[in-house]
């Protein structure tokens, strides 16, 4: 069965970075697109980035662009979003999601506090 | 970027009853409008696609209606385990973007 799994979530001061991962299985990972959502505590959610399927295009939110990185090793079955320059606001739960739009399968989340 | 409307902020339904949420953008999206459903401390499922397509697995009393810009998702007799959050979302257009939510809570 498809399963995604979040890692990488942790406290982390304002500024620094952090680098999450997302190990896909059950479903043929190198033919999609995939996502990362978020959804601060409390609020709702909020689209972050996408990968096409060969990694060939990349989009952002604007809340994240200049800062976070999406990018994919589809020898590894693995998503990851490279976060710089970390905000207060970047706090939230972080899912990944896909397979392309809309999100037929999501992770169960890894949570990203952002705090000094 | 597409602006996602939803209302009401609340719903406050009774078991058994309809319920009946409102998603509008702020341009045409077509029909490339998601539904997603969320309950405290779970990720969200996916419920309809294309505006009125159930996803695999999702009971018959959730469906969806509505093009270009006005949508609407309705459960026909609400079911305890139907009390959650729900936001539409549309993939039309880069960014993607998710309306701010409907919470349908217990009368």
């Amino acid at each position: 069965q498809v399963q995604l799994v979040e890692s990488g979530g942790g406290v982390v001061q304002p500024g620094r970075s952090l680098r999450l991962s997302c190990a896909a299985s059950g479903f043929t990972f190198s033919s999609y697109g995939m996502h990362w959502v978020r959804q601060a505590p409390g609020k709702g959610l909020e689209w972050v980035a996408v990968i096409y399927f060969d990694g060939s295009n990349k989009y952002y939110a604007d809340s994240v662009k200049g800062r976070f990185t999406i990018s994919r090793d589809n020898s590894k079955n693995t998503l990851y979003l490279q976060m710089n320059s970390l905000r207060d606001e970047d706090t939230a739960v972080y899912y990944c999601a896909g397979r392309d739009q809309p999100f037929d399968y999501w992770g169960p989340g890894t949570l990203v506090t952002v705090s000094s | 970027e597409i602006v996602m409307t939803q209302s009401p902020a609340t719903l406050s339904v009774s078991p058994g009853e309809r319920a009946t949420l409102y998603c509008r953008a702020s341009q045409s999206v077509s029909r490339n409008l998601a539904w997603y459903q969320q309950k405290p401390g779970q990720a969200p499922r996916l419920l309809i696609f294309g505006a009125s397509t159930r996803a695999t697995g999702i009971p018959a009393r959730f469906s969806g209606s509505g093009s270009g810009t006005e949508f609407t998702l309705t459960i026909s007799s609400l079911q305890s385990e139907d009390f959650a959050g729900f936001y539409c979302q549309q993939y039309d257009n880069w960014p993607l973007t998710f309306g701010g939510g409907t919470k349908v809570e217990i009368k």
